[in-house]
C-alpha cells in the first residue's frame, strides 16, 4: 500500500528564514501531490496543489516542487513568520479511494 | 459566509451508544467527505459522497453510516459496532469537477465514548 513519510519531529526555524518540509513517498507516484497547514483542534486547510507532470509551484511565499524520480516532494516557505507555525500535511492524490493523508511535520517559527 | 460546519465542537458519549455528527456546507459543493483523525495517524478516509443519493465507503468505513439526502448535509452516525470511536473527526467537501482534492474542511468533532 501507499505510504507517505514525512517528518515526524518538529522543524524549529528563526524568523525570516526559509523553511523546508520533506515529504516522500513509496510505491507509485501520485496523480497530484497536496499541501495542507492544519493548526492545533483545528480542520486542515489546502495550500497549493502540484500536478505529476510538473516540476514546481508558487503561490506568494509557498513553493511546492515534486520530483518523481526521488519520490519527493519539499514544501518551503520564505521569509517565515511566527504566523506561519502550524502542522503542515502532505497529501498524495490519485483519486477518491486513493488519497492519502501524512502524519504532518510540526513548523515552530521562533521570533 | 461560506463553509462547512459541524456540530458539536465536544462530544461525549457512553460506550454502547449510536451518535451522530453533524456536517453541513453552503459551497454549493457536490462532494463531501468524512475523516477520522488520531494522534499520530494522518487523516483516513470514512465515507465520500459525489453526489446526493449516493455515497462509498472509504478505507475505515465498519462501524459507521451516513446519508445524503440534501446537497449540503451528510451526518455520520458512530454506531456501537465502532471499536474505538474515540477520535477526531474532520467533515471535508470539494467541487466535483475537482475531485478529491482542494477540499475545505470544517472545524471538526472532538468524540469521545467512554
Amino acid at each position: 500500500s501507499q505510504k507517505i513519510e514525512q517528518n515526524s519531529e518538529a522543524l524549529n526555524i528563526q524568523e525570516g528564514k526559509t523553511a523546508t518540509l520533506t515529504c516522500n513517498y513509496t510505491n507509485y507516484s501520485p496523480a497530484y501531490l497536496q499541501w495542507y497547514r492544519q493548526d492545533p483542534g483545528r480542520g486542515p486547510v489546502f495550500l497549493l496543489l502540484i500536478r505529476e507532470n510538473e516540476k514546481e509551484k508558487r503561490k506568494e511565499r509557498l513553493k511546492v516542487t515534486f520530483d518523481t524520480t526521488l519520490k519527493q516532494s519539499l514544501f518551503h516557505i520564505t521569509a517565515s513568520q511566527p504566523a506561519d507555525s502550524a502542522t503542515y500535511l502532505c497529501v498524495f492524490s490519485g483519486g477518491y479511494q486513493k488519497v492519502t493523508f501524512g502524519t504532518g511535520t510540526k513548523l515552530q517559527v521562533i521570533p | 459566509d461560506g463553509g462547512i460546519t459541524q456540530s458539536p465542537k465536544y462530544l461525549f458519549r457512553k460506550e454502547g451508544q449510536n451518535v451522530t455528527l453533524s456536517c453541513e456546507q453552503n459551497l454549493n459543493h457536490d462532494a463531501m467527505y468524512w475523516y477520522r483523525q488520531d494522534p499520530g495517524q494522518g487523516l483516513r478516509l470514512i465515507y465520500y459522497s459525489q453526489i446526493v443519493n449516493d455515497f462509498q465507503k472509504g478505507d475505515i468505513a465498519e462501524g459507521y453510516s451516513v446519508s445524503r439526502e440534501k446537497k449540503e448535509s451528510f451526518p455520520l452516525t458512530v454506531t456501537s459496532a465502532q471499536k474505538n470511536p474515540t477520535a477526531f473527526y474532520l467533515c471535508a467537501s470539494s467541487t466535483r469537477d475537482r475531485g478529491p482534492y482542494e477540499q475545505y474542511f470544517g472545524p471538526g468533532t472532538r468524540l469521545t465514548v467512554t
